[in-house]
């Protein structure tokens, strides 16, 4: 049973075109991130969202929007896609601790080709 | 702000011959510090987490890795290389009073030489 799943896990389109990945995770974690891997492979993190409330929001451009229906659940929505967005998307969640903070738990990835 | 230096972006071994990935963090507060290994088209696992005092934490695989608050170092280590070590390595760095920002390090890809 798989702790973090993003959907589709390919992606191809054309310029311009608008499309969504979704992410679900079944941890019971109250925080979920979409992190940007580009093709020399750093991470960089674009959202986050604590029971479905946004709590990061990084220099990402607005034709990026994510949605949180319920802390299970953080899809990412693009519109008007550019050939600058092809990456791999992950999907992450964690539950921040008392004290300390818990680790990230990732998606498989969702690699997205913008022809 | 926090940030996290790889020194190496890439790092090749011989099988059996020691592995030493180093990293560096900047953090204004106690950080969480994090190890996590990501082979090819795969997603990223994670290897091992310092989160409190013990500063020697023992991961997946073999690998370690020692805090250093004095050297702001956490640099990840193991005895032995193995074929199945070849991946791209991120170094991680977190606290909580920056509403639980993960930011990684560039990587350190680690080649395997038979």
């Amino acid at each position: 049973d798989t702790a973090v799943s993003q959907t589709p896990k390919y992606l191809v389109t054309q310029m311009g075109n608008d499309k969504s990945i979704k992410c679900e995770q079944n941890l019971g974690h109250d925080t979920m991130y979409w992190y940007k891997q580009d093709s020399k492979k750093f991470l960089k993190i674009m959202f986050s969202y604590n029971n479905k409330e946004l709590i990061i929001n990084e220099t990402v451009p607005n034709r990026f929007s994510p949605k949180s229906p319920d802390k299970a659940h953080l899809n990412l929505h693009i519109n008007s896609l550019e050939l600058g967005d092809s990456a791999v998307y992950f999907c992450a969640s964690s539950q921040p601790g008392t004290a300390r903070t818990g680790e990230l738990f990732f998606g498989e990835g969702s690699r997205l080709t913008v022809l | 702000a926090q940030s996290v230096t790889q020194l190496d972006s890439h790092v090749s071994v011989s099988e059996g011959t020691p592995v030493l990935l180093r990293c560096n963090y900047s953090s204004s507060y106690s950080p969480s510090l994090f190890w996590y290994v990501q082979h090819p088209n795969k997603g990223l696992q994670l290897l091992l987490k310092y989160t409190s005092a013990a500063t020697l934490v023992k991961g997946i695989n073999g690998f370690e890795a020692e805090f250093k608050k004095s050297e702001t170092s956490f640099h990840l280590t193991k005895p032995s290389a193995h074929m199945s070590d070849a991946a791209e390595y991120f170094c991680v760095v977190s606290d909580q009073n920056y509403g639980q920002n993960f930011v990684f390090g560039p990587g350190t890809r680690l080649s395997v030489l038979p």
